[in-house]
């Protein structure tokens, strides 16, 4: 069964950073491209990364370029989410996701 | 960069009527889209994938079609299990802005 669990979310201050990790199961990892996405209170859904499987190739949404960096290893199943100059608006629940599957998220929040 | 547009943003609607939701592309994405469905505090599901394949034990009610930059996703005859937001994606990519369906 393919699975994805995220860890890594918390409460931090603006302008700080957190780093998000999530742990893939029951598939290829390497075979996939992998992405982050993100939900706002409130607010739609929102793409925020994705990387190529072997890592040579990554984009971003606008509103997190050279902010945040996506990242993998394929030798430990992982995806990352390295999150710099955090502002209030990037509060969100943060998921990780193989094409249509998903992770359950989790929440960062962005707070002095 | 692309872009996905949906319309309507919202739609009224009552139980037992045909609802057609619609996507378009600001590429061609082959038939590389999804389809969602969020209700309040809920995640996403997936309703449809591949642009027109049912995810298995989503209700037969619902289909997708479509192919490069114009999709939609009907509901033959909507339950009021059905009432929520809805969201089409080009596969690990942008998401349109959602359709939220509401009881008229």
């Amino acid at each position: 069964e393919v699975q994805l669990v995220e860890s890594g979310g918390g409460l931090v201050q603006p302008g700080g950073s957190l780093r998000l990790s999530c742990a893939a199961s029951g598939f290829r990892f390497s075979s996939f491209w992998m992405s982050w996405v993100r939900q706002a209170p409130g607010k739609g859904l929102q793409w925020v990364a994705n990387i190529k499987p072997d890592g040579t190739e990554i984009y971003y949404a606008d509103s997190v370029r050279g902010r945040f960096t996506i990242s993998r290893d394929n030798a430990k199943n992982s995806l990352y989410l390295q999150m710099n100059s955090l502002r209030v608006d990037d509060t969100a629940v943060y998921y990780c996701a193989r094409d249509i599957v998903w992770g359950p998220g989790s929440l960062v929040t962005v707070s002095s | 960069d692309s872009a996905m547009t949906q319309s309507p943003s919202t739609l009224s609607a009552l139980v037992g009527d045909r609802v057609t939701i619609t996507c378009r592309a600001s590429r061609d994405i082959s038939t590389w889209l999804a389809w969602y469905q969020q209700k309040p505090g809920k995640a996403p599901q997936v309703l449809v994938y591949e642009a027109s394949r049912l995810q298995s034990g989503v209700p037969s009610r619902f289909s997708g079609s479509g192919s490069g930059t114009e999709f939609t996703l009907t509901i033959s005859s909507l339950q009021p299990d059905d009432f929520a937001t809805y969201y089409c994606q080009e596969y690990s990519a942008v998401f349109g802005p959602g359709t939220r369906v509401e009881m008229k």
